[in-house]
């Protein structure tokens, strides 16, 4: 194990669905992260939070919805998905959010949106 | 600007041969370039990161060279093992990571 766990390992869902992501982390760090990897793109910043706080939105649209309840969890609540919306949803954490802070990431939710 | 370009996409290597990830950034505040290693199935994790004030940095089989006129940095695996083949991306940041497209690596045995 990672230290941060993703739940669920995979989801289909249709457009019209509701369904969240979750991460939890037992490391004790204080910043987290949602990135989105597609196939063949760089891995792309959606949010951050630290110490449960969001101070980074990177332009993504209102169907994506974070939540942030305490510094170990993080969620990412999907509404009315499109197609290319389709991918590989990782969390990550750092000790601090600072540029030298390692990341560590789960696994990913692999998200199909049908 | 604020990308990270990397090449090759994709790099096939004999087993016991030299593996050379190549990236290239504009961002002249970017201060800090790690690579991270992501296996099938798994989330990335940090594999080794250098600053730019100094030109190498050795880790292992694994080792970054920089070029910070070029502004350009490298990962070289030496002794490539098949156990090495995954993909693998690398970032600079100045405030929040910058990843580059990713190179899938397969070592043949």
């Amino acid at each position: 194990e990672t230290g941060v766990t993703q739940t669920p390992r995979h989801l289909v869902m249709g457009m019209t669905n509701k369904k969240s992501l979750k991460c939890e982390q037992h490391l004790g760090h204080n910043a987290m992260y949602w990135y989105k990897q597609s196939a063949k793109k760089p891995l792309e910043l959606m949010f951050v939070y630290n110490f449960k706080e969001q101070t980074e939105n990177n332009s993504v649209p209102s169907r994506f919805s974070p939540e942030c309840p305490n510094s170990s969890h993080l969620f990412l609540h999907l509404h009315t998905l499109q197609p290319e919306d389709s991918a590989l949803y990782l969390c990550a954490s750092s000790p601090l959010q600072v540029k030298s802070s390692p990341l560590h990431f789960g696994n990913g939710t692999r998200l199909t949106v049908t | 600007q604020q990308q990270v370009k990397q090449s090759p996409q994709s790099l096939i290597v004999q087993k016991g041969g030299i593996s050379i990830i190549n990236c290239a950034y504009e961002n002249t505040a970017f201060d800090y370039f790690p690579w991270y290693q992501q296996f099938p199935g798994k989330g990335p994790a940090l594999l080794i990161a250098i600053r730019p004030d100094v030109s190498e940095k050795k880790e292992g089989r694994f080792t970054i060279s920089f070029n910070k006129s070029a502004k350009q940095f490298s990962l070289h695996i030496m002794d490539s093992q098949p156990g090495d083949s995954a993909t693998y991306f690398c970032a600079g940041g100045g405030g929040k990571l910058i990843f580059g497209q990713g190179t899938e690596l397969s070592v043949k045995p």
